[in-house]
């Protein structure tokens, strides 16, 4: 089992440049999840999914879209990329109350 | 509004020693709390949790404490090792959503 894996591992992007994050997992859970990660902040809730075709917003959601067209996968989309944007982002999945994470995407936006 | 806060954010230890880790939250109305522990360019991996009807939960090396009239919780590491230096979280759940603390870096000197 690969457990739950990110695309790509790093990128830069220029400000107000488009990209897609692709989360996927092999443990058929039904909840997956989108965080990013700041300095001294812990991680945020962008937003997460509860089942194939449905998501909801988290704690920081302006600026991401999402999309969960098939269960094993969760993509988190950037529509014109800011500076503020830049962060490691983290997806996870799981059921109960534990969640299992990716490795990360780190982006930065200059 | 911080519900979960983690106060420290580093500790450094001997090896040997019992390292503590703590954490304070707000919210009366969850159902588990969650250490996690975060090396490196890695994603968070899941350590040991506690459900809110107990007030100890061990495994190995690893015991959390929960004091819910302090609202307050506690991992403790014994005896800590140059390995488990890395970054620990506590997240506090509820229905299907982590919030997490801003994170303590544990350092275990050898």
């Amino acid at each position: 089992n690969a457990g739950v894996t990110q695309t790509p591992k790093f990128r830069v992007l220029k400000t107000g440049q488009s990209m897609t994050l692709l989360c996927a997992q092999d443990m058929n859970h039904e909840y997956m999840y989108w965080y990013r990660q700041d300095p001294g902040m812990g991680l945020r809730l962008i937003h997460y999914s509860v089942g194939e075709g449905t998501t909801a917003k988290g704690e920081v959601p302006d600026g991401y879209n999402v999309s969960r067209l098939k269960k094993q996968n969760f993509l988190l989309g950037l529509e014109s990329a800011a500076p503020s944007q830049t962060s490691v982002y983290f997806c996870a999945s799981g059921r109960d109350a534990v969640q299992y994470f990716g490795p990360g995407t780190r982006l930065t936006v200059t | 509004d911080q519900q979960v806060k983690q106060n420290s954010p580093s500790l450094s230890v001997q090896e040997g020693r019992i390292s503590i880790l703590n954490c304070d939250y707000t919210n009366s109305m969850f159902d588990y709390f969650l250490w996690y522990k975060k090396y490196p360019a890695e994603g968070p991996t899941f350590l040991i949790s506690i459900s809110s009807i107990k007030d100890k939960n061990e495994d190995g090396r690893f015991t959390v404490f929960l004091n819910k009239s302090a609202k307050h919780l506690s991992l403790h590491i014994v005896p800590s090792q140059p390995g488990d230096s890395a970054v620990y979280f506590c997240a506090e759940t509820s229905g299907s959503r982590l919030t997490f603390g801003e994170g303590t870096q544990l350092t275990v000197n050898p």
